[in-house]
Parts: C-alpha cells; sequence; structure tokens
C-alpha cells in the first residue's frame, strides 16, 4: 500500500539555523509533491508545489527537492525564525483522477 | 476572497449518536475534500467530490459516514452512530482543479469532534 514517511515527529533547531524536514514514500509515482504549514488548531496551508520533472523549487526562504529515483523530498527553511514553528505536512498526488495523501507531519520548534 | 467555511469549531456528543458537519467551498472550486485529522497524524483522506459526483470514498466508514454535495457547492459530512474512535478533526478542503495544474489545497479551520 502506499505509504508515506515524514522523518520525524519533532525538530528542534535554533533560531537563525536551517531547518530541514525530510518525506520518504513508497508505493507511489506521484506527478507532484506538496508542502504545507499546520498551525494547532488551524487547517494547513499550501506552501509550495514541485512536480515529477523539477529537482528544485524555491520561495523566499523555502526550498523544496525532489528525488524520484530516491523517492524522497527534503524541505529546507533557511534562516529560521521562531515565527516558522509548526507542523509540516508533506503530500503526494498522482494523475487528475487520483487523491492526494499526506503524511503524519513534522512537528519544528525554533528555539530563540 | 473568501476562504473555506465549516460549521461550528468543537462538537461534543456521546457514542450511538449523529453528528453533521457542513462545508462551504470556495467560490468557483470544483473539487470538495473531507478529511479526518486524528491528534498527531496526518489528514487522512474520506471522500473527494468533484461537482456533486464522488470522485473517491475508498476511506469513507460506509456504514456509519455518509456525505453528499448537492448541487456541486456545500457539503455535509455525517456520523451515525458515532464511535469513540471517531473523535478527531475534520477538515474540509476545496481545490479549483484536480489537473496537475494546481493540485492546491485550501483548507478550512476544522471542527473538532469529541465522542464520550
Amino acid at each position: 500500500s502506499q505509504k508515506i514517511e515524514q522523518n520525524s515527529e519533532a525538530l528542534n533547531i535554533q533560531e537563525g539555523k536551517t531547518a530541514t524536514l525530510t518525506c520518504n514514500y513508497t508505493n507511489y509515482s506521484p506527478a507532484y509533491l506538496q508542502w504545507y504549514r499546520q498551525d494547532p488548531g488551524r487547517g494547513p496551508v499550501f506552501l509550495l508545489l514541485i512536480r515529477e520533472n523539477e529537482k528544485e523549487k524555491r520561495k523566499e526562504r523555502l526550498k523544496v527537492t525532489f528525488d524520484t529515483t530516491l523517492k524522497q523530498s527534503l524541505f529546507h527553511i533557511t534562516a529560521s525564525q521562531p515565527a516558522d514553528s509548526a507542523t509540516y505536512l508533506c503530500a503526494l498526488g498522482g494523475s487528475s483522477a487520483s487523491k492526494i495523501i499526506f503524511g503524519s507531519g513534522t512537528r519544528l520548534s525554533i528555539r530563540p | 476572497e473568501a476562504g473555506v467555511a465549516q460549521s461550528r469549531r468543537y462538537k461534543i456528543i456521546e457514542k450511538r449518536q449523529s453528528v453533521a458537519f457542513w462545508c462551504n467551498p470556495i467560490s468557483g472550486h470544483a473539487t470538495l475534500y473531507w478529511y479526518q485529522q486524528i491528534l498527531g497524524q496526518g489528514p487522512k483522506l474520506l471522500i473527494q467530490f468533484q461537482n456533486n459526483g464522488v470522485v473517491d470514498d475508498s476511506q469513507l466508514p460506509k456504514d456509519r459516514f455518509s456525505a453528499e454535495r448537492l448541487k456541486g457547492v456545500d457539503s455535509t459530512l455525517k456520523i451515525q452512530p458515532a464511535k469513540l474512535e471517531d473523535s478527531a478533526v475534520y477538515l474540509c478542503a476545496s481545490s479549483l482543479n484536480q489537473g496537475l495544474n494546481t493540485g492546491e489545497l485550501f483548507f478550512g479551520e476544522g471542527s473538532r469532534l469529541t465522542v464520550l
């Protein structure tokens, strides 16, 4: 069955450092991969989308890579700030008729 | 632009009772999703509509859960009878289309259900 794993339940890093979150998947060939941010008590908010034919995507301090050979995506936040503290979810989408499935998320804490 | 609207944020019921959740997607969004998110887990898709037709309901416990999207706009998700394990946040999301162009989901704030 399709499986998505995000590297750890929680990640704590010092402000100013780069946070790197991992998303691995098995038994799936996604056409694209998305990253969402979720704050406590709120719905997820879309951050970035990267397609299978793209290696890297950037948006301000965010960078996403997508390696379809390794079946892995890395999500980087550079110059991290306490305001970046949240849970980050990766999600995979296939063909236009397929559903979007989510990983369990990584809770990121940035300490001042 | 108004976001995805969902019914009351918190609902508490006893097991075997029924409960319903309502969702109004972003205007013009053809695809509507209901996700269940149990504490500490990622959202799990329950049902996906394209306009008023069901695209995927493979993980919907059909013996107790039902959903409809009349007229291809608003949607209602019902649980009857509720079980303790149904305690979760029920998230509604919508997207402009299902295609490869976007796939971006816009989520509502969610409705937290507690079954006692």
